[in-house]
């Protein structure tokens, strides 16, 4: 049964491009939600897919987007980019319900420079 | 302001021991807590989900325990190994969240042979 899948697995960008992750949750889950670590931290919430929507938003600028397709995988897109959106991006999927938990994939290592 | 805090950041121990990581939260009315082991610049794996109605999960070698009057939950790592060697993180799901993972900061364990 395959987890959680990132792509790519590393990235280096410059200043001001703009990049797209991609995730595809584990097989029968519904939702996705996406995170930030910084080197460090514990990773932080950027926003909740369900149902294609946009569920929920951390505090996160709008530089930060999304999107869910209808086989569940999402893509998280970061445009004009900063050298402090370095960090490792994970994507985790889950159910919809709030009991459930959360299976993580590996992340994303995105290095702006 | 909900919050997640784990005390120590970093433990080092010798090889055998059993030892016990804490982490304790804001707020009493969580939905569930989880423990993650992350391994240096990987992704999380799931340890243990604790649903709010629950004192304690047990998966091996690993045991948490819940008190939501206190705001506290301890992960119990009996006979440990080299191979425990990790970063362990506690997350709490709050009602009324509906995919927001709070996220403590983690504590480093190194066990020495």
């Amino acid at each position: 049964d395959a987890g959680v899948t990132q792509s790519p697995t590393h990235l280096i960008k410059t200043r001001g491009q703009q990049v797209t992750l991609r995730c595809s949750p584990k097989s029968g889950h519904d939702t996705v939600s996406w995170y930030q670590q910084a080197l460090g931290q514990g990773p932080q919430f950027i926003f909740q897919y369900y149902e294609e929507e946009e569920r929920q938003r951390g505090n996160f600028p709008d530089r930060f987007s999304g999107h869910q397709f209808p086989n569940y995988s999402s893509e998280l897109n970061v445009n004009a980019l900063l050298l402090g959106d370095s960090a490792l991006y994970l994507c985790a999927s889950s159910l919809g319900g709030p009991h459930y938990g959360y299976t993580f994939g590996s992340g994303t290592r995105l290095t702006v420079v | 302001k909900q919050e997640v805090t784990q005390i120590p950041a970093a433990l080092s121990v010798p090889e055998g021991e059993n030892l016990v990581l804490n982490c304790s939260f804001t707020d009493s009315a969580i939905y569930n807590l989880q423990w993650f082991r992350q391994d240096p610049g990987k992704g999380l794996t799931s340890l243990l989900l604790i649903q709010s109605s629950q004192r304690e999960q047990t998966s091996g070698r690993l045991n948490a325990s819940l008190d939501k009057s206190s705001g506290r939950s301890t992960l119990y790592i009996a006979a440990s190994q080299p191979g425990d060697s990790a970063t362990y993180l506690c997350a709490v799901k709050w009602g009324g969240s509906q995919g927001n993972l709070i996220f403590g900061k983690g504590t480093k364990l190194s066990v020495k042979p």
